[in-house]
């Protein structure tokens, strides 16, 4: 079974200040890691994921994650935060296999930033 | 975006009577996931499906049921719902292939259980 670790449940930045979303995974075997956003009253959306080959990933709005093995982290970072960033960040982490259907979540991280 | 639509979107319904939410979806992915959220547990899997009639349960099954009759619906139904669902339920689909897992999430549906 994998679980999911999402160290801050809120995190207040200044506008254009730079931010980490921290996220941590227990797994026995390899994993696929994802980072979903969900903006108020909406569903979730991916914003980016790692599969496999280079362990940063990048989102096309700015945000990139970085995937450490030998730390089982895939913390989510961005240089310079806007106010449209603010939403929920969810990881999710999924084993790779036969069986392996779902998507195990963290429990969230609210950003909010601030002007 | 997988085309994915959650019915009805807002149910306010009184503690055990039945209730029964549907998701469609466009995309023919094979697989379909419920989920409910609550605030400070974040997404749990309720029951998902790998193909036409096939389900299984997921994390926190007990009271809920499904059904799949075809690849584009799959419908959660609530036998006798009691305030502990009260929550907000999301339906998600996906390829899930040797190379990828990833899922694609519907709007969801508010549900009150008073």
């Amino acid at each position: 079974a994998q679980s999911v670790t999402q160290l801050d449940s809120q995190v207040p930045v200044f506008e254009e200040a730079p931010v980490e979303l921290r996220c941590n995974y227990s797994s026995s075997v390899s994993v696929y890691l994802f980072w979903y956003v969900q903006y108020p009253n909406q569903g979730l959306q991916l914003l980016l994921k790692y599969l496999s080959g280079s362990t940063l990933v990048e989102s096309i709005n700015g945000f990139e994650a970085e995937f450490n093995k030998s730390q089982t982290s895939f913390h989510l970072r961005k240089p310079s935060v806007h106010i449209s960033d603010t939403a929920e960040y969810f990881c999710a982490v999924s084993a790779i296999g036969a069986g392996s259907y779902q998507l195990t979540f963290g429990k969230g991280t609210k950003l909010s930033v601030i002007p | 975006d997988a085309g994915i639509t959650q019915s009805p979107r807002h149910k306010v319904t009184e503690t055990g009577t039945p209730v029964t939410l549907r998701c469609h979806q466009t995309e023919n992915h094979r697989y379909m996931y419920w989920y409910r959220q609550d605030p400070g547990h974040g997404l749990r899997l309720i029951h998902y499906s790998y193909g036409v009639k096939d389900t299984d349960k997921g994390e926190v099954s007990d009271g809920y049921s499904v059904s799949r009759s075809k690849t584009e619906d799959f419908l959660l139904t609530l036998e006798s719902a009691t305030s502990s669902q009260t929550s907000v339920y999301f339906c998600a689909t996906g390829v899930r292939n040797r190379q990828d897992n990833e899922q694609f999430f519907g709007p969801g549906t508010r549900l009150t259980v008073l």
